[in-house]
């Protein structure tokens, strides 16, 4: 069955880096875009962006360009999102989220907390 | 970037049927349609329709969804205690190039 599996939870200083992973299974790794999600406490759903997991095509959110970036290990089936220069807004569930035509297949989610 | 517009809460008895809505512009949800996401506090996300009204399987026929013009519905009959939840939509921006959601409605059964 199609998995994508995410571990732990993160907690990082202001000005810090993180590097989130998604690792996916029972499916075609390579015929799948894979998305980033993420979701404040208590707040909404918000895009960050993806990455086409067979050719490595990338494209961000405009909110995280120059912040965010997206990778994948083809030989691990796995899908990374690294947010740069954290701040306290940035603490949230990062999901990742397969995609054709919609996200349908999420991992459970990994918590970063930002603060000093 | 600009979302997608939702209620933020309906409410309905158990049983009855409710309708969320969803309203954007013709480079989203006039696009190429909207998908619906169920999300119970504390777990990911769940989808249950998308481009318009395409369930994936094992999703319930007791929800439905559809599109007018730039706004979205999804509809839930025989309301059930578990179907209370978050409810978002969303939608590729073609103008945007970018995925865009809802802000969420909450849907309380009574």
């Amino acid at each position: 069955q199609v998995q994508l599996e995410q571990f732990g939870a993160e907690v990082k200083k202001p000005g810090a880096s993180v590097k989130v992973s998604c690792q996916t299974s029972g499916y075609t790794f390579t015929a799948y875009n894979i998305h980033w999600v993420r979701q404040a406490p208590g707040q909404g759903l918000e895009w960050m962006g993806w990455i086409d997991a067979g050719n490595g095509y990338r494209r961000y959110s405009q909110k995280f360009q120059g912040r965010v970036t997206i990778t994948r290990d083809t030989s691990a089936n796995t899908v990374y999102m690294e947010l740069d220069s954290l701040r306290s807004e940035d603490t949230a569930v990062y999901y990742c989220a397969r995609e054709v035509n919609a996200f349908d297949y999420w991992g459970q989610g990994t918590l970063v907390t930002v603060s000093s | 970037q600009a979302g997608l517009t939702q209620p933020p809460s309906v409410s309905k008895g158990l049983r009855q049927t409710a309708t969320l809505t969803c309203t954007g512009n013709s480079t989203n949800v006039g696009y190429q349609g909207t998908a619906w996401l169920q999300q119970h506090q504390g777990h990911p996300p769940k989808l249950l329709s998308y481009r318009n009204n395409n369930r994936p399987s094992g999703i319930s026929e007791r929800f439905s969804a559809s599109r007018s013009g730039n706004t979205a519905s999804l509809t839930i009959t025989g309301l059930q205690p578990e179907d209370e939840a978050d409810y978002y939509c969303s939608a590729w921006d073609n103008s945007l190039t970018a995925w865009v959601f809802g802000a969420g409605t909450k849907l309380t059964v009574l």
